[in-house]
């Protein structure tokens, strides 16, 4: 049990347009998701907490209204990349809680050209 | 906030020794320290955890310490393999709402 998936799992895209993530845990409900951005070789940067009915908390210096998150049932929470640049290129993992744990989606690798 | 560090940022052993990697902590409320194995292009996976009321624990070649007093806890792995090459994450929380991640140890197993 305890399965997360996360949609689309690659995706290119161009300068200035938007990419929406999906994550879904798909055999348990999930009041709170995370969303993390990894660069190559480095460790999981919280952007952040995405609660079930309400606004997402977001890390500092993560820009809210650039990476827009909603949490619309207790199964999803989608990631919004608005006007995608270069830079926002990255690996992006979401990730559900359940009990005490944590489980993480496969990623998704964002490619702005 | 909680501040998790993670020492070594590399490592390398034979195969057939231990590895330890060693975390600390800031925040004396975190009770829940998970270890996550990630390899390249994956998902991070879950390993082994400790809560805060448990000193050791141990699954088969691998096995995590808890100093509560000195806010630190360790990854120990047995009778390296190849296939243990990988990146490994400490974490704290202290509600299970909110993780904190180490920077990362970039383990190889040399054959």
């Amino acid at each position: 049990g305890a399965v997360v998936s996360q949609h689309p799992s690659w995706v290119i895209c161009k300068s200035g347009t938007s990419v929406k993530i999906e994550c879904r845990s798909l055999d348990f409900q999930a009041t709170t998701m995370f969303w993390y951005r990894q660069f190559p070789k480095q460790s999981l940067m919280l952007m952040a907490t995405s609660n079930e009915g309400s606004k997402a908390t977001y890390e500092q210096g993560v820009e809210k209204d650039k990476f827009l998150i909603n949490h619309a049932s207790l199964t999803l929470s989608t990631l919004t990349v608005t006007s995608a640049h270069p830079e926002d290129s990255s690996f992006y993992i979401c990730s559900a809680s359940r009990d005490l744990g944590q489980y993480f989606g496969p990623g998704t690798r964002l490619t702005v050209t | 906030g909680e501040n998790v560090e993670q020492h070594p940022s590399t490592l390398s052993v034979q195969e057939g020794d231990s590895a330890v990697i060693k975390c600390t902590y800031s925040d004396s409320a975190s009770n829940y320290f998970p270890w996550y194995k990630q390899e390249l292009g994956k998902r991070p996976q879950l390993i082994i955890d400790i809560r805060s009321n448990v000193g050791e624990k141990k699954d088969q070649r691998i096995a995590v310490t808890l100093n509560k007093t000195a806010k630190h806890f360790s990854l120990h792995i047995t009778e390296t393999q190849p296939e243990d090459s990988a990146v490994y994450f400490c974490a704290a929380s202290m509600t299970g709402n909110q993780f904190y991640f180490g920077t990362g140890t970039s383990l190889t197993v040399i054959p």
